[in-house]
C-alpha cells in the first residue's frame, strides 16, 4: 500500500510556541488517523478523522482533514514539555491495517 | 478502553537462536491482529496480518519463513523470528482493533529485540 507522506521529520520549539505536522497522500484517503508515540513507548491513538474539511479538536490540538480527502494536519497551540513525541498519521489499508506515515518527532525545550 | 498485552518488552538472544514474541488481547478478542517492526527514529512498518485460524499475511518483503505467526485463539497472537542475525534488532510491536469496524488500534507495549 502507498505510505502517507509527512513532514517535517523533525521540529523543536521553545515551550510555549506552536507546532504544525502535515500529512499528505497522492491518492484520496477514506479517513485518516492520528497517533502519539512518546520516547520508548507504543502508538496512542489520538483521533480519526473521516469528513471533507473536518476539523476537531482537543484541547492544545486541532486536526484538520483537507477538502479533497488528500491531505491533514496536527496544530498543537502553545506547546508543552509533555507533548514531546513523535506524532504519526495513519490510512487504513484494506480497511484494517494501519500504514503509518514517517512520523514527526517534536521536541520542545523550556 | 481495550488493552493489548506484549511479550515480552525486552530480549536478547544470539545469533542463529529463535525468539518468540506473544501478543495478548486482555479484554476482547481479536480476530485479527497486526505486526510491525520498527528501526530506530523510524516509522512502523506494517510486516504482517496475523488471522485467527488461517495463515498470515505477510507485507512484499517480508520474509514468512522467517518471521513465523500463529494466531492459534482469539486472543493471542505469536510471532517467532527464526535464526535471528543483528540486522534483525529492531522493535515489534503488534496491534489489535476490537472489532473489523472499530476505529481505534489498540497497540502492545512492543518488544526491543537485540541480537548479539
Amino acid at each position: 500500500g502507498q505510505q502517507v507522506m509527512q513532514i517535517p521529520q523533525y521540529q523543536h520549539v521553545q515551550e510555549g510556541e506552536d507546532f504544525t505536522t502535515y500529512c499528505n497522500s497522492s491518492t484520496t484517503l477514506s479517513n485518516i488517523q492520528w497517533y502519539k508515540q512518546r520516547p520508548g513507548g507504543h502508538p496512542v491513538f489520538l483521533i480519526q478523522l473521516v469528513k471533507s474539511g473536518e476539523v476537531k479538536k482537543q484541547k492544545r490540538l486541532t486536526f484538520q482533514f483537507g477538502e479533497a480527502k488528500k491531505n491533514s494536519s496536527l496544530h498543537i497551540t502553545a506547546t508543552q514539555t509533555t507533548d514531546v513525541g513523535t506524532y504519526f498519521c495513519a490510512r487504513n489499508q484494506a480497511g484494517t491495517a494501519l500504514i503509518f506515515g514517517k512520523g514527526t518527532t517534536l521536541s520542545v525545550s523550556s | 478502553g481495550a488493552v493489548v498485552s506484549q511479550h515480552p518488552s525486552w530480549v536478547i538472544c544470539k545469533s542463529g537462536t529463535s525468539v518468540k514474541i506473544e501478543c495478548r488481547s486482555l479484554d476482547f478478542q481479536a480476530t485479527t491482529m497486526f505486526w510491525y517492526r520498527q528501526f530506530p527514529k523510524q516509522s512502523l512498518m506494517l510486516m504482517a496480518t496475523s488471522n485467527e485460524g488461517s495463515k498470515a499475511t505477510y507485507e512484499q518483503g517480508v520474509e514468512k519463513d522467517k518471521f513465523l505467526i500463529n494466531h492459534a485463539s482469539l486472543t493471542l497472537s505469536t510471532l517467532t523470528v527464526t535464526s535471528a542475525h543483528p540486522e534483525d534488532s529492531s522493535f515489534y510491536i503488534c496491534s489489535a482493533r476490537e472489532t473489523a469496524g472499530s476505529t481505534e488500534a489498540f497497540f502492545g507495549q512492543g518488544t526491543r529485540l537485540t541480537v548479539v
